[in-house]
């Protein structure tokens, strides 16, 4: 079972250029999840596909980030105009889209965000 | 909305002991569904156990167990016979029927030999 794959890793970036992060999901899965993580504190919720349609965006989620899953596949998140305060962990999950059950979300290993 | 509450930053536990972790939660739905993720230093996180409101049975895994309390709107997390690799931080987490997980802010446990 090939689990939730984030690339890259980290990145490192000077304030003002922008970012894109990939997450490829379990491949049955038709849910995919992006948080967000500051150090300490627990994840924050983003934004969510249901195959290529996004279903809900937080209002974390300002003009300057973007979210696509073309083909209802991988998705990729970018930032524009990277802040300071993009500092974070982003992190991918998906699971299988049955209503009413208790399947849980797993998670990639993220990527971690520092600008400079 | 619904929140979230892990009021204790940190734990410490010896091994093989128990522990108890606290978690509290608000919410105006009958129906969804409460998780308890792990989350080592530098690593995946990963789900220790799930439970749905609907069922007045608490879930186990093994170690891993949880006193819901649906009327009081607590969540705990036992963990028996503690382990060194138990050591990590843990997140309680809400997920009403269809959609997003909502997560505490976590604790971290330490195991010490």
């Amino acid at each position: 079972d090939t689990g939730v794959s984030q690339n890259p890793r980290h990145k490192i970036t000077k304030r003002g250029q922008n970012v894109t992060f990939r997450c490829d999901p379990i491949s049955e899965h038709n849910r995919l999840y992006w948080y967000r993580q500051t150090l300490g504190q627990g994840p924050e919720f983003l934004t969510y596909f249901q195959n290529e349609a996004q279903l809900e965006k937080s209002r974390l989620l300002s003009d300057r980030f973007s979210a696509e899953r073309p083909k209802g596949s991988f998705s990729t998140l970018e930032i524009q105009r990277t802040e300071q305060g993009d500092s974070a962990m982003y992190l991918c999950a998906s699971s299988p889209a049955y209503d009413r059950e208790n399947q849980p979300q797993h998670f990639g290993d993220g990527t971690r965000l520092s600008i400079l | 909305a619904q929140t979230v509450t892990q009021s204790q930053p940190e734990m410490s536990v010896q091994e093989a002991e128990t522990v108890t972790l606290s978690c509290t939660y608000d919410t105006s739905e009958s129906d969804y569904y409460l998780f308890w993720y792990k989350q080592p230093p530098s690593r995946q996180m990963i789900l220790v156990i799930r439970q749905e409101a609907y069922k007045q049975q608490n879930a186990t895994e093994n170690r891993f167990s949880v006193n819901f309390q649906k009327a009081a709107k607590s969540f705990s997390l036992k963990i028996s016979d503690s382990q060194l690799g138990d050591a990590a931080m843990y997140f309680c987490a809400y997920r009403s029927a269809v959609g997003k997980l909502t997560f505490g802010k976590g604790i971290t446990l330490s195991v010490r030999p």
